[in-house]
This record gives C-alpha cells, sequence and structure tokens, in this order.
C-alpha cells in the first residue's frame, strides 16, 4: 500500500494564479482533510470529506475549495492565490470503523509558495 | 469549542534520560486525544491515543501517555530517550458526546513542541 499520496510536492506560485493540489489514498477510507502548516501554528483544518460526493469546512476554509468525485481521491483548489497561502499542505483520511475515535494517517505534504 | 496547549516550545533531553512532553487540553464533552510525531520533511506519524478505559496509553516506539481528568492534560513520556526520538511532536483532541454519540469530525492540534535529544 501507498498509504497517502500527495501531488505535487513542491510548487511556487504568482499571485492570482490557481492550482490544484492532489490527494489520493488507497486504503479505502471514508474521512478523508487537508490540513496546512504554519511555524508556530499547528496544523488546521481547512476542510473535510466524510464520504465520496460530501465536503464540509474546518477552520480556515477562505480562499480554497475542495471536490471528492471518487472515495479516493481529495482535490484542493485554490482559485486565485494570495503570499498568505505559502504553506505547507497536508492531506490526510482516516477509516470510519471507530468513528471519531480513528487516527489519520497522513500524506508527505506540498510545500506551496505564492510570490 | 475545542482546544489544546502545548506550553513548551522546545524540550532538551540528554540521550539515556526520561523525556517529557507536556498537553492539556480543553474540550465540553468528552476527548479523544492523540499524539503524533513529525521528522523533518515528513508527514505526521501516529504515535498513541486515549479513547478510553485505562488512563495510561502505550503506543509505538517506546512511548507512553497519561491521560489525567482532573488535571485535563495528557503528557507524552519515554523512559529512555534516544537521539532518533528528536523530532516535532504533537498533541490533539477531538471532542465526543458520550450521551449523544455526536462529536467533532475536526481534529484539533497543538502548535506542536520540538524535541531534541542530546548525545
Amino acid at each position: 500500500n501507498a498509504g497517502v499520496t500527495q501531488t505535487p510536492k513542491f510548487r511556487v506560485l504568482k499571485t492570482g494564479q490557481s492550482m490544484t493540489l492532489l490527494c489520493a489514498q488507497d486504503m479505502n477510507h471514508e474521512y478523508m482533510y487537508w490540513y496546512r502548516q504554519d511555524p508556530g501554528m499547528g496544523l488546521r483544518l481547512i476542510h473535510y470529506s466524510v464520504g465520496e460526493g460530501t465536503t464540509a469546512k474546518g477552520e480556515v476554509p477562505d480562499g480554497y475549495n475542495v471536490s471528492r468525485l471518487k472515495k479516493q481521491n481529495f482535490l484542493l483548489g485554490l482559485e486565485s492565490a494570495a503570499p498568505s497561502q505559502t504553506s505547507v499542505y497536508f492531506c490526510a483520511s482516516s477509516p470510519s470503523r471507530g468513528g471519531l475515535s480513528d487516527e489519520q494517517f497522513f500524506g508527505p505534504g506540498t510545500r506551496l509558495t505564492v510570490l | 469549542a475545542q482546544s489544546v496547549a502545548q506550553p513548551e516550545d522546545q524540550v532538551n533531553v540528554a540521550e539515556g534520560n526520561p523525556l517529557t512532553v507536556k498537553c492539556t487540553y480543553s474540550v465540553s464533552g468528552n476527548p479523544y486525544l492523540f499524539w503524533y510525531v513529525q521528522y523533518p520533511n515528513r508527514g505526521l506519524q501516529f504515535l498513541l491515543k486515549y479513547i478510553t478505559g485505562d488512563n495510561l496509553v502505550k503506543g509505538s516506539y517506546g512511548f507512553e501517555a497519561e491521560f489525567n481528568k482532573s488535571q485535563t492534560s495528557f503528557h507524552l513520556k519515554k523512559p529512555s530517550a534516544l537521539v532518533s526520538d528528536s523530532a516535532l511532536y504533537f498533541c490533539a483532541v477531538r471532542e465526543f458526546k458520550a450521551y449523544s454519540g455526536a462529536g467533532s469530525y475536526q481534529l484539533t492540534f497543538g502548535k506542536g513542541t520540538k524535541l531534541s535529544v542530546i548525545p
């Protein structure tokens, strides 16, 4: 199993450009999440999904959109990138068998710089 | 609302000595508590969790954590530190309301504690 994979690993954007980050998991997990990690701030939840075709806002959703058209994929979009979105982005997934008690499995991250 | 605090930005410990990384939490219902570790340029890896039952939880790589409801704490411990334990450690909480089965999908993370084990 590859676990949780993220593409790309690195990206540099100019202000106003758009891009999509792809997260894929091969563990048949129901729940998927997108976080951003900034120095001294821990991880903050951007959006999450509890199943194919469903998404919900997390703590810091502004400026981002997501889609979960297939169970194994969770896409994070930036329509018009801003320097404040410079961060490391992590995708995670978890099964639903234990509900909220299940741990999350994280991808390796995408380092995004917006100039 | 749920929150978690890691009061120490950095912890230094000599190799072979016991280590403790502190975490306190706040929830309105019952807590699900987690510890994750992050090595440089890597994603987070799960170490251990407290759901219910025994207050002392054992996890990966010899780590353990003690749940203390009265002090709302969930400190991470290891009897003998290794240089390879040097990493960034995150505590996380998710609240759960036992009477209704409802809870928060959101996992709230602390800001992280950098552990340095000195040879």
